[in-house]
């Protein structure tokens, strides 16, 4: 198992540029998650799906889009790229059924600096 | 609302010496403990979690942490600290009926040999 992996590592944008941010995860979670770690802070939730077809916001969601159309795939989209959105982006994935939370598991993080 | 705080920035600690990293937590029903470490560099690895029973949990590496309902407390412990232990600890809590869990700032151990 490759648990979560995370595409790219790294990556400049522009303001005003898009990109989108890879996961995978093998495990067959039906959770996925999608954080952002800014410098010295903890991690704020951006967006999470509880399965194929469904996401929701999470604490920080505005200026990203994702979409969930298989298990193992959680891409992230930044639209119009903005400096505040630089950050460490990591990439999550748990077991859950019902209420009851299972271990989440990250994938290495993308490093995004916008400029 | 659930929060948790991570009253420490960083622990200093000789090696070989007993540690402890911090945590409180603030939920309206039970609360779901995690304790993540994170590596320069790399993803957070869970070390171990509160879910329901004893109130003394034991996980990866020799850590331990202890949950106090009185006190909403869930404090990282280990008996004998390694430089290897050096890294950034995150605590993190979820609410029974909430599906996120909301992250503390973190901790910094710094174990000198």
């Amino acid at each position: 198992n490759a648990g979560v992996t995370q595409t790219p590592k790294f990556r400049i944008l522009k303001i005003g540029q898009s990109m989108t941010l890879q996961c995978t995860q093998d495990m067959n979670h039906n959770y996925m998650y999608w954080y952002r770690q800014d410098p010295g802070m903890g991690l704020k939730l951006i967006y999470y799906s509880v399965g194929a077809g469904i996401t929701d916001k999470g604490e920080v969601p505005n200026g990203y889009n994702v979409s969930r159309s298989t298990t193992e795939d959680f891409p992230l989209r930044l639209e119009l790229a903005a400096p505040s959105q630089t950050s460490v982006y990591f990439c999550a994935s748990s077991y859950s059924t019902g209420f009851r939370e299972d271990t989440q598991y990250f994938g290495p993080g993308t490093r995004l600096t916008v400029l | 609302a659930q929060s948790v705080a991570q009253p420490e920035d960083q622990v200093n600690v000789a090696e070989g010496n007993p540690l402890t990293v911090k945590c409180t937590y603030s939920v309206s029903g039970n609360p779901y403990l995690f304790w993540y470490v994170q590596y320069p560099n790399r993803g957070l690895q869970f070390l171990l979690k509160y879910i329901t029973g004893d109130n003394l949990v034991k996980g990866s590496y020799g850590f331990e942490a202890e949950f106090n309902k009185s006190q909403t407390s869930f404090h990282l412990k280990k008996p004998s600290a390694l430089v290897s232990d050096s890294a950034l600890y995150f605590c993190a809590v979820r609410d029974t009926g909430r599906r996120a869990l909301t992250f503390g700032s973190g901790t910094r151990l710094q174990v000198q040999p």
